[in-house]
Protein backbone atom coordinates (compact mmCIF):
# COMPACT_ATOMS: atom_id res chain seq x y z
CA UNK A 1 0.00 0.00 0.00
CA UNK A 2 1.46 3.21 -1.13
CA UNK A 3 0.89 6.31 0.87
CA UNK A 4 0.56 8.76 -2.48
CA UNK A 5 -1.77 7.21 -4.89
CA UNK A 6 -1.11 7.24 -8.47
CA UNK A 7 -3.46 6.20 -11.77
CA UNK A 8 -1.74 2.74 -12.59
CA UNK A 9 -1.93 3.43 -16.35
CA UNK A 10 -2.72 6.33 -19.00
CA UNK A 11 -2.77 6.70 -22.72
CA UNK A 12 -3.12 9.33 -24.92
CA UNK A 13 -2.14 9.76 -28.56
CA UNK A 14 1.26 11.42 -30.46
CA UNK A 15 1.08 15.39 -29.95
CA UNK A 16 -1.52 15.01 -27.34
CA UNK A 17 -1.74 16.08 -24.04
CA UNK A 18 -1.81 13.85 -20.75
CA UNK A 19 -2.24 14.54 -17.49
CA UNK A 20 -0.97 12.24 -14.19
CA UNK A 21 -2.39 12.97 -10.49
CA UNK A 22 -0.53 11.90 -7.62
CA UNK A 23 -3.39 11.85 -4.42
CA UNK A 24 -1.66 12.32 -0.84
CA UNK A 25 -2.36 14.02 2.43
CA UNK A 26 -1.74 16.84 4.71
CA UNK A 27 1.42 14.82 5.54
CA UNK A 28 3.19 14.67 2.49
CA UNK A 29 1.86 16.53 -0.36
CA UNK A 30 0.22 19.01 1.70
CA UNK A 31 2.92 20.21 3.41
CA UNK A 32 6.17 19.59 1.55
CA UNK A 33 7.52 19.84 -2.02
CA UNK A 34 6.57 17.19 -4.71
CA UNK A 35 8.88 16.19 -7.61
CA UNK A 36 8.43 13.42 -10.20
CA UNK A 37 10.64 11.31 -12.31
CA UNK A 38 10.23 9.25 -15.28
CA UNK A 39 11.16 5.77 -16.12
CA UNK A 40 12.53 3.57 -18.30
CA UNK A 41 12.60 0.10 -16.95
CA UNK A 42 16.87 -1.14 -16.84
CA UNK A 43 17.47 3.06 -17.18
CA UNK A 44 18.33 5.15 -14.10
CA UNK A 45 15.13 7.10 -13.36
CA UNK A 46 15.38 11.00 -14.28
CA UNK A 47 13.99 14.01 -12.46
CA UNK A 48 11.17 15.93 -14.49
CA UNK A 49 9.74 17.70 -11.82
CA UNK A 50 11.10 19.34 -8.43
CA UNK A 51 9.58 21.56 -5.75
CA UNK A 52 6.31 20.80 -7.12
CA UNK A 53 6.82 22.55 -10.74
CA UNK A 54 10.16 23.12 -11.31
CA UNK A 55 12.30 21.55 -14.38
CA UNK A 56 16.10 20.37 -14.41
CA UNK A 57 18.05 21.96 -16.70
CA UNK A 58 17.26 19.92 -19.99
CA UNK A 59 14.00 18.72 -19.21
CA UNK A 60 11.91 20.43 -21.97
CA UNK A 61 9.02 22.69 -20.97
CA UNK A 62 5.87 20.51 -22.27
CA UNK A 63 6.35 18.73 -18.88
CA UNK A 64 5.12 20.50 -16.09
CA UNK A 65 4.04 20.24 -12.84
CA UNK A 66 1.38 21.79 -10.05
CA UNK A 67 0.25 21.14 -6.42
CA UNK A 68 -3.36 21.78 -5.10
CA UNK A 69 -3.67 21.45 -1.22
CA UNK A 70 -2.98 17.23 -1.16
CA UNK A 71 -2.41 16.01 -4.86
CA UNK A 72 0.00 17.06 -7.48
CA UNK A 73 0.24 16.92 -11.09
CA UNK A 74 1.96 16.39 -13.90
CA UNK A 75 0.82 17.54 -17.38
CA UNK A 76 2.75 15.95 -20.33
CA UNK A 77 2.08 18.14 -23.48
CA UNK A 78 2.46 17.38 -27.08
CA UNK A 79 3.43 13.33 -26.29
CA UNK A 80 6.44 11.61 -28.24
CA UNK A 81 6.18 7.90 -29.16
CA UNK A 82 9.45 7.86 -26.85
CA UNK A 83 7.96 8.87 -23.96
CA UNK A 84 5.89 5.72 -23.23
CA UNK A 85 7.88 4.92 -19.69
CA UNK A 86 6.93 4.46 -16.14
CA UNK A 87 5.89 8.14 -14.09
CA UNK A 88 6.65 8.83 -10.50
CA UNK A 89 5.90 11.35 -7.52
CA UNK A 90 7.63 11.71 -4.76
CA UNK A 91 7.55 14.09 -1.66
CA UNK A 92 8.70 14.04 2.09
CA UNK A 93 6.09 12.72 4.43
CA UNK A 94 6.28 14.05 7.77
CA UNK A 95 4.06 11.64 9.78
CA UNK A 96 6.37 8.91 8.36
CA UNK A 97 9.72 10.80 8.55
CA UNK A 98 10.71 9.01 5.18
CA UNK A 99 10.97 9.85 1.57
CA UNK A 100 7.73 8.04 -0.29
CA UNK A 101 6.82 7.73 -3.56
CA UNK A 102 3.21 7.05 -5.93
CA UNK A 103 2.97 3.62 -7.16
CA UNK A 104 4.17 4.38 -10.51
CA UNK A 105 1.54 5.70 -13.59
CA UNK A 106 2.17 3.52 -17.03
CA UNK A 107 2.23 6.09 -19.35
CA UNK A 108 1.15 4.29 -22.61
CA UNK A 109 1.33 6.49 -26.36
CA UNK A 110 -1.09 5.21 -28.45
CA UNK B 1 28.79 16.19 -14.76
CA UNK B 2 28.13 14.02 -11.43
CA UNK B 3 27.68 10.36 -12.19
CA UNK B 4 27.16 7.61 -9.62
CA UNK B 5 27.83 3.76 -10.00
CA UNK B 6 26.10 1.29 -7.87
CA UNK B 7 28.40 -1.97 -7.14
CA UNK B 8 28.57 -4.93 -5.10
CA UNK B 9 27.61 -8.56 -5.25
CA UNK B 10 24.57 -9.50 -7.93
CA UNK B 11 24.18 -12.62 -5.64
CA UNK B 12 22.89 -13.39 -1.69
CA UNK B 13 22.00 -15.91 0.40
CA UNK B 14 19.19 -15.62 2.49
CA UNK B 15 19.82 -14.48 6.43
CA UNK B 16 22.92 -13.25 4.93
CA UNK B 17 23.80 -9.02 4.77
CA UNK B 18 23.61 -7.34 1.37
CA UNK B 19 26.68 -4.89 0.27
CA UNK B 20 26.45 -2.23 -2.19
CA UNK B 21 29.17 0.66 -2.86
CA UNK B 22 27.83 4.00 -4.78
CA UNK B 23 31.20 5.10 -6.36
CA UNK B 24 30.46 9.11 -7.36
CA UNK B 25 32.71 10.85 -9.91
CA UNK B 26 32.44 14.82 -10.90
CA UNK B 27 31.51 16.10 -7.57
CA UNK B 28 33.28 15.64 -3.90
CA UNK B 29 30.53 13.78 -1.38
CA UNK B 30 32.15 15.76 1.54
CA UNK B 31 31.09 18.99 -0.07
CA UNK B 32 27.55 18.49 0.49
CA UNK B 33 24.21 16.73 -1.22
CA UNK B 34 22.12 14.22 0.84
CA UNK B 35 23.00 10.83 -1.11
CA UNK B 36 20.80 8.10 -1.14
CA UNK B 37 19.66 4.33 -1.81
CA UNK B 38 16.29 3.28 -3.54
CA UNK B 39 15.10 -0.23 -4.42
CA UNK B 40 12.83 -1.45 -7.15
CA UNK B 41 11.79 -5.08 -6.61
CA UNK B 42 10.34 -6.95 -10.08
CA UNK B 43 7.40 -5.93 -11.22
CA UNK B 44 6.67 -3.04 -8.27
CA UNK B 45 7.21 0.37 -8.29
CA UNK B 46 10.26 2.74 -6.11
CA UNK B 47 10.94 2.82 -2.48
CA UNK B 48 13.56 5.16 -0.68
CA UNK B 49 15.79 3.25 1.45
CA UNK B 50 17.12 5.87 3.00
CA UNK B 51 19.73 9.18 2.71
CA UNK B 52 22.74 9.99 4.46
CA UNK B 53 24.09 13.39 4.56
CA UNK B 54 27.97 14.13 3.68
CA UNK B 55 28.58 14.62 7.20
CA UNK B 56 26.70 11.43 8.03
CA UNK B 57 23.22 12.31 9.49
CA UNK B 58 21.00 9.54 8.36
CA UNK B 59 17.34 8.96 8.24
CA UNK B 60 16.31 5.59 6.83
CA UNK B 61 12.98 4.13 5.71
CA UNK B 62 11.31 3.42 9.11
CA UNK B 63 9.92 -0.31 7.64
CA UNK B 64 13.66 -0.69 6.92
CA UNK B 65 15.00 1.11 9.54
CA UNK B 66 15.85 -2.15 11.84
CA UNK B 67 18.21 -3.80 9.05
CA UNK B 68 19.39 -0.86 7.32
CA UNK B 69 23.18 1.12 7.59
CA UNK B 70 24.52 3.61 5.42
CA UNK B 71 27.48 5.35 5.45
CA UNK B 72 29.95 7.37 3.54
CA UNK B 73 33.92 7.43 2.97
CA UNK B 74 34.90 10.51 1.80
CA UNK B 75 38.43 9.61 0.99
CA UNK B 76 37.15 7.11 -1.48
CA UNK B 77 34.49 9.33 -2.32
CA UNK B 78 32.11 6.65 -1.92
CA UNK B 79 28.74 5.99 0.03
CA UNK B 80 27.42 2.50 1.27
CA UNK B 81 24.45 0.51 1.92
CA UNK B 82 24.35 -2.37 4.21
CA UNK B 83 20.95 -4.78 4.81
CA UNK B 84 21.18 -7.33 7.29
CA UNK B 85 18.88 -10.61 7.60
CA UNK B 86 17.97 -10.46 3.81
CA UNK B 87 14.96 -12.52 2.64
CA UNK B 88 13.67 -13.29 -0.95
CA UNK B 89 11.50 -10.03 -0.84
CA UNK B 90 14.61 -7.93 -0.66
CA UNK B 91 15.49 -8.97 -4.33
CA UNK B 92 15.72 -5.35 -6.74
CA UNK B 93 16.94 -3.43 -8.20
CA UNK B 94 18.84 -0.75 -5.83
CA UNK B 95 19.99 2.89 -7.38
CA UNK B 96 22.07 5.66 -5.39
CA UNK B 97 21.64 8.91 -5.99
CA UNK B 98 21.81 12.40 -5.25
CA UNK B 99 19.39 13.50 -2.92
CA UNK B 100 18.79 17.26 -3.00
CA UNK B 101 17.53 18.95 1.29
CA UNK B 102 14.63 20.69 1.90
CA UNK B 103 14.66 22.35 5.70
CA UNK B 104 17.06 20.40 6.80
CA UNK B 105 15.89 16.90 5.12
CA UNK B 106 16.02 14.48 1.51
CA UNK B 107 13.79 16.13 -0.68
CA UNK B 108 14.29 14.66 -3.92
CA UNK B 109 16.81 12.72 -5.75
CA UNK B 110 18.44 15.36 -8.48
CA UNK B 111 21.07 12.35 -9.96
CA UNK B 112 20.51 8.55 -10.17
CA UNK B 113 23.01 5.67 -11.00
CA UNK B 114 22.31 3.03 -13.65
CA UNK B 115 21.24 0.66 -10.86
CA UNK B 116 22.32 -2.49 -9.66
CA UNK B 117 20.62 -5.88 -9.61
CA UNK B 118 20.37 -7.97 -6.48
CA UNK B 119 19.14 -11.29 -6.13
CA UNK B 120 18.42 -13.01 -2.77
CA UNK B 121 18.48 -16.91 -2.92
CA UNK B 122 20.09 -19.67 -2.09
Amino acid sequence: QTVLTQPPSVSAAPGQKVTISCFGSSSNIGNNYVSWYQHFPGTAPKLLIYDNDKRPSGIPDRFSGSKSGTSATLVITGLQTGEEADYYCGTWDSSLSALVFGGGTKLTVL
Amino acid sequence: QVQLQESGPGLVKPSETLSLTCTVSGYSISSGYYWGWIRQPPGKGLEWIGSIFHSGTTYYNPSLKSRVTMSVDTSKNQFSLELTSVTAADTAVFYCARVVGWQHLPDYMAVWGKGATVIVSS
